[in-house]
């Protein structure tokens, strides 16, 4: 059974740098045919797929976020890493790590940290 | 590309069924067979009770059940237990693998 864990700082300051990272424990991120992704949900409001990580390594994200967002593995682990560049109060939400099972979807999560930008 | 329109509420009395509608495109829900759907209870993570239109993972009961008609996929619970009570959000995949969620449905147990 596959557990992933986000950790990270829970206040970043506008227009600095959000740096999030998820273990994997029951599985490993380089092989296999799962994805590993992102997804954010601001308080009250509904879920934004940020963008997945493949076993191999390459990245696809979410057009709106295209310009921001990196997501890459940590080397020699099974951890995967979010970074969204220039930060605002808008990107204050809770972010979630998944196991994503293409096409059928994210099916296994993470709990959840809140990140709130702010001065 | 926007996200996928849901009813923003549904209710429904315990023992009866409510159904939930999640409307995408031509280029998402009414061309792959791609659809998920999550229940979140607050401040909990989501949960998948299906995936494919309407395959279930294990361990979800089969009260929960899906279908797709053109743009529009559903999600019906029937028999509504208390703890059905909670957030519902479908998902689609679009051209290129980027995944798209709907706006999300609170349901509510009368």
């Amino acid at each position: 059974q596959v557990q992933l864990q986000e950790s990270g700082p829970g206040l970043v300051k506008p227009s600095q740098t959000l740096s999030l990272t998820c273990t994997v424990s029951g599985g490993s991120i380089t092989s296999g045919i799962f994805y590993w992704s992102w997804v954010r949900q601001p308080a009250g409001k509904g879920l934004e797929w940020i963008g997945r990580m493949s076993p191999s390594g390459s990245a696809r994200y979410n057009p709106s976020l295209r310009t921001r967002a990196t997501i890459s593995g940590v080397a020699s682990s099974d951890q995967f890493s979010l970074k969204l560049s220039s930060v605002t109060a808008a990107d204050t939400a809770v972010y979630y790590c998944a196991r994503e099972n293409i096409p059928w979807g994210p099916e296994s999560w993470g709990q959840g940290i809140l990140v709130t930008v702010s001065s | 590309q926007s996200a996928l329109t849901q009813p923003p509420s549904a209710s429904g009395s315990p023992g009866q069924s409510v159904t939930i509608s999640c409307t995408g495109t031509s280029s998402d829900i009414g061309r792959y067979n791609f659809v998920s759907w999550y229940q979140q209870h607050p401040g909990k993570a989501p949960k998948l009770m299906v995936y494919a239109v309407s395959k279930r993972p294990s361990g979800v009961p089969d009260r929960f059940s899906g279908s797709k008609s053109g743009n529009t996929a559903s999600l019906t619970v029937s028999g509504l237990q208390t703890e059905d009570e909670a957030d519902y959000y479908c998902s689609s995949y679009a051209s290129g693998n980027d995944l798209f969620f709907g706006g999300g449905t609170k349901l509510t147990v009368l």
